[in-house]
């Protein structure tokens, strides 16, 4: 699976958009992209994925650059429940999709 | 729905002593299942992964283990504890190849 680039820490405003930046320059074209955020002491939540197409659900929008390369991550309205570490995977589909590696991800600190 | 049950919660082991973690997936049939451990500070390290019953890749060498005696359970074993064991053990399952992964809550175990 290509690796991803996050940044390790970043604070957002309560009520406004989060917006988290992943790289992933060596993406391959079957390789989708998924984000996931870790609340501290649970089990990592699945947020949204997709593929080269903008993907939008009741949690977050996921923007996808034209080549792919890089991706965004936005929380609308962040709120302080949105306080998380986020995690920005790459994965093909097939037999060597089931090798599912996280980075330390991006801390993300919603202040009031 | 399909729910993860992991268990127990939190655990406190001696060094040298045996571990066995249970997994438990309802709501789904042919589950791709997936033990992390998350080192404290760190992100998400594969342990292994299994495809069906009987069948376990292992990710890292080290002395843990895992088996499938059925379709929708997964153990994670020792037969003797490191303090380097200590961490947050994590069960995800995920249903096809283009699926997100789903996890459960978690086992918290320190070894002393």
């Amino acid at each position: 699976d290509a690796k991803t680039t996050q940044p390790t820490s970043m604070d957002c405003a309560e009520g406004r958009a989060a917006n988290l930046p992943c790289n992933h320059s060596t993406i391959s074209g079957n390789e989708y992209v998924y984000w996931y955020r870790q609340i501290h002491s649970q089990g990592p939540q699945y947020i949204i994925h997709g593929l080269k197409n903008n993907e939008t659900n009741e949690m977050a929008s996921l923007i996808i650059t034209e080549d792919r390369k890089s991706s965004t991550l936005i929380l609308p309205h962040a709120t302080l429940r949105d306080t998380a570490v986020y995690y920005c995977i790459v994965r093909g589909s097939g037999a060597g999709s089931y090798q599912l590696t996280f980075g330390k991800g991006t801390k993300l600190s919603v202040i009031p | 729905s399909q729910t993860i049950h992991q268990w127990p919660a939190t655990l406190v082991q001696p060094v040298g002593s045996p571990l066995s973690l249970e997994c438990t997936v309802e709501g789904t049939s042919n589950p791709n299942l997936y033990w992390y451990r998350q080192a404290a500070g760190r992100g998400l390290q594969l342990l292994f992964y299994s495809v069906g019953i009987g069948q376990i890749s292992s990710e890292v060498p080290q002395n843990l283990s895992a088996s499938r005696p059925q379709d929708r359970q997964f153990i994670l074993s020792s037969k003797k504890l490191l303090l380097s064991d200590s961490g947050f053990y994590l069960c995800a399952r995920r249903t096809g190849d283009n699926s997100p992964l789903h996890f459960g809550n978690g086992t918290r175990l320190t070894v002393t």
